[in-house]
């Protein structure tokens, strides 16, 4: 079954605990992609990978950082996490197409982060 | 003022009713995405649309690029079509680099 798997589904954390949220696609993607959603502002793009090894920087990306080191796996690090950090996060992928044509997304089913 | 902008916020409706979620964007686009998020956060893709129209089941979603307008209809609406409705937008000259999401249409549907 073509699925992105992100782990865990909740976590809670204390203030500067770095953490990590894991994300695999088993559909050989080559974009994979990082969202928050908080209410009132919907899902915004924190970064993003073209390919292995190939990552760039969405509209918040402070206080993030990913790695792309195998096609199929695109961690989310938060090296010293803050209260504002506490969100619902989202992991995403799909394949390239021509000019983005015929793209389909997959989402994977979401962290619910809490920093206290 | 957002680049993406839905409408109504908030929807509730009859079971049977037929459906209009509105999608307004202020930057020329190469593809547009409606997805639904159900109560419990999972998000699924419904449409990606660059022009023209498509239709899966009950639901149709249409695009008018020189209008910088979409709209997603259901018909014959039922309550598990109650969920979150949500419009995003490649912007022209990005690759599948960037998404600007609309904060989100809420679907609910009474029986």
């Amino acid at each position: 079954e073509a699925q992105v798997t992100q782990n865990p589904r909740y976590l809670i954390t204390v203030t500067g605990k770095k953490l990590t949220v894991t994300c695999s696609q088993n559909m050989n993607h080559e974009y994979m992609s990082w969202y928050r959603q908080d209410p009132g502002l919907g899902l915004r793009q924190i970064y993003y990978s073209m390919n292995v090894e190939v990552t760039d920087k969405g509209d918040v990306p402070e206080g993030y950082k990913v790695s792309r080191k195998e096609k199929r796996n695109f961690p989310l690090i938060l090296e010293s996490p803050s209260p504002n950090q506490t969100s619902l996060y989202f992991c995403a992928s799909s394949s390239r197409g021509s000019w983005g044509l015929n793209e389909k997304l997959f989402f994977g089913s979401g962290t619910q982060l809490s920093v206290l | 003022k957002n680049e993406v902008e839905q409408s109504p916020q908030n929807l509730t409706a009859q079971e049977g009713e037929f459906i209009t979620i509105n999608c307004s964007y202020s930057v020329g686009i190469s593809a547009l995405h409606w997805l639904q998020q159900h109560p419990g956060g999972g998000i699924v893709s419904l449409f990606m649309l660059s022009s023209g129209k498509k239709k899966h089941g009950r639901l149709i979603a249409t695009i008018n690029i020189q209008e910088k307008h979409s709209s997603l209809h259901i018909t014959a609406s039922h309550p598990r079509d109650s969920a979150v409705y949500i419009c995003a937008v490649r912007p022209r000259g990005f690759g599948n680099e960037k998404l600007t999401f609309g904060t989100g249409t809420r679907l609910t549907i009474i029986p």
